[in-house]
């Protein structure tokens, strides 16, 4: 089965800073991937995607890298500000299940 | 866009008591919605998936009689749990899929309920 994992679990950086958050999958099948941030008791809120036919991805201030040899996702975030603090997972599904399976996420925490 | 609402946001209830949890999808039409619960400092975990107009899939481990899902439209879910104890106790979130987005597997995601069982 699919099983998505991250690296660290809480991940400190200073305001201005870059981030990367980094997530591992198991399943040579999955082929669309989501980042997602989540904020204290709130839904989690879509940041980016990539397919598997692509290998990076960017958006606003945010780059996702897709590494399918490895099976590795990373989510870089450019000058970390304060309002990215959250918790940040990423998910993986294939087009046979079609459902998304969950890392356990990392706890992003921006200093000031 | 893409915004999908959950009613109600919290609620508590005693031990034995049915909550019914409503999902919407405000501007779009979803013939798949999502359930999820979220324990305290866990990642989601899918509990089943709604299918508009046919019975929901539920995950393997999760009680199909306990938590009960209604997809009778295009834009609202339901789950209902049945005769809810302590242990139910969770943060509830539901996603929907775009009806008309079927290049990715993209969801959307609702605000959360959180439910809590004296």
């Amino acid at each position: 089965g699919e099983s998505v994992g991250l690296h660290l679990p809480t991940l400190s950086v200073q305001e201005g800073d870059n981030s990367i958050i980094n997530c591992a999958y198991s399943n040579s099948a999955s082929d669309y991937f989501i980042w997602y941030k989540q904020e204290s008791g709130k839904g989690p809120q879509f940041i980016i995607d990539i397919r598997s036919n692509m290998d990076k991805r960017q958006g606003q201030r945010v780059t996702v890298l897709l590494n399918k040899t490895v099976k590795h996702l990373s989510l870089q975030i450019a000058a970390t500000q304060p309002g990215d603090s959250a918790v940040y997972f990423c998910a993986a599904s294939d087009t046979g299940r079609r459902a998304l399976t969950f890392g356990s996420g990392t706890r992003l925490q921006v200093q000031p | 866009g893409a915004v999908v609402s959950q009613h109600p946001s919290r609620v508590i209830c005693k031990s034995g008591t049915s909550v019914k949890i409503e999902c919407r999808s405000l501007d779009f039409q979803a013939t798949t919605m999502f359930w999820y619960r979220q324990f305290p400092k866990q990642s989601l975990m899918l509990m089943a998936t709604s299918n508009e107009g046919s019975k929901a899939t539920y995950e393997q481990g999760v009680e199909k009689d306990k938590f009960l899902i209604n997809h009778a439209s295009l834009t609202l879910s339901t789950l209902t749990v049945t005769s809810a104890h302590p242990e139910d106790s969770s943060f509830y979130i539901c996603s929907a899929r775009d009806l008309a987005v079927t290049s990715t597997d993209t969801q959307y995601f609702g605000p959360g309920t959180r439910l809590t069982v004296l």
